[in-house]
């Protein structure tokens, strides 16, 4: 079946480590999108990718990295240099118009210990 | 700036009691408004598209309309089922590439 497969579920990160969430999709879908989800506050565009080798950053890329080198991967880093990282992280794919909407992975849950 | 608000922001309801949601929007052109279903710990299920005024989607107990300025999600008769967060979501036409803007979800709870 097609699908996003987001890994690990759950992850937990110490202070100064840097991260990385894996993001992968079989749905031939063109774009690729990360969302931080935190409590209170809905889904906020962290990264997004339209075509292999580009990205943009969203609204809250500080601290983040992101590479699309394979149009079926998107992995998301979380750096050290993001303050607080503790979130529930969803990457989503689509068609290049979204008209049908996003189609999202089952989420990582972050956390600082 | 765009913006979208959902209201109430959490909703709770005795079995079979039907209700809607609020979707707010402000956008600078609406290319489409979004509704999906979130349960605890999973990622966001689509639901519908909307794309312009008076268009109307139903889906089971599920009926989305739009208007200029909002969304409403309609729920008859609901089911314990029907418990989640739903989010609302808008494609802003001045918005590069097809990246949604979020609401932060209304939490309907249905009660037996």
């Amino acid at each position: 079946d097609g699908g996003i497969t987001q890994s690990p579920k759950y992850l937990f990160r110490k202070e100064g480590q840097n991260v990385t969430l894996s993001c992968e999709q079989n749905l031939n879908h063109d774009a690729m999108y990360w969302y931080r989800q935190d409590p209170g506050q809905g889904l906020r565009l962290i990264y997004y990718s339209q075509i292999v080798n580009d990205f943009q950053k969203g609204d809250i890329a500080e601290g983040y990295s992101v590479s699309r080198e394979k149009k079926e991967s998107f992995p998301l880093t979380v750096t050290s240099a993001q303050k607080n990282p503790t979130a529930f992280y969803l990457c989503a794919s689509s068609p290049w118009t979204a008209n049908y909407g996003y189609t999202f992975g089952s989420g990582t849950r972050l956390t600082v210990v | 700036e765009d913006q979208v608000t959902q209201s109430p922001e959490a909703l709770r309801l005795q079995e079979g009691e039907s209700s809607s949601l609020n979707c707010s929007y402000t956008v600078s052109g609406l290319r489409g408004l979004f509704w999906y279903r979130q349960d605890p710990g999973k990622g966001p299920e689509f639901l519908f598209t909307l794309y312009s005024a008076g268009e109307e989607k139903e889906k089971e107990r599920l009926k989305a309309t739009l208007t200029k300025k909002e969304s409403f999600l309609h729920i008859t008769a609901p089911k314990p089922e029907d418990s989640a967060t739903y989010l609302c979501a808008v494609q802003a036409r001045n918005q590069a590439g097809t990246a949604l803007i979020f609401g932060k979800g209304t939490t309907l709870s249905v009660s037996s």
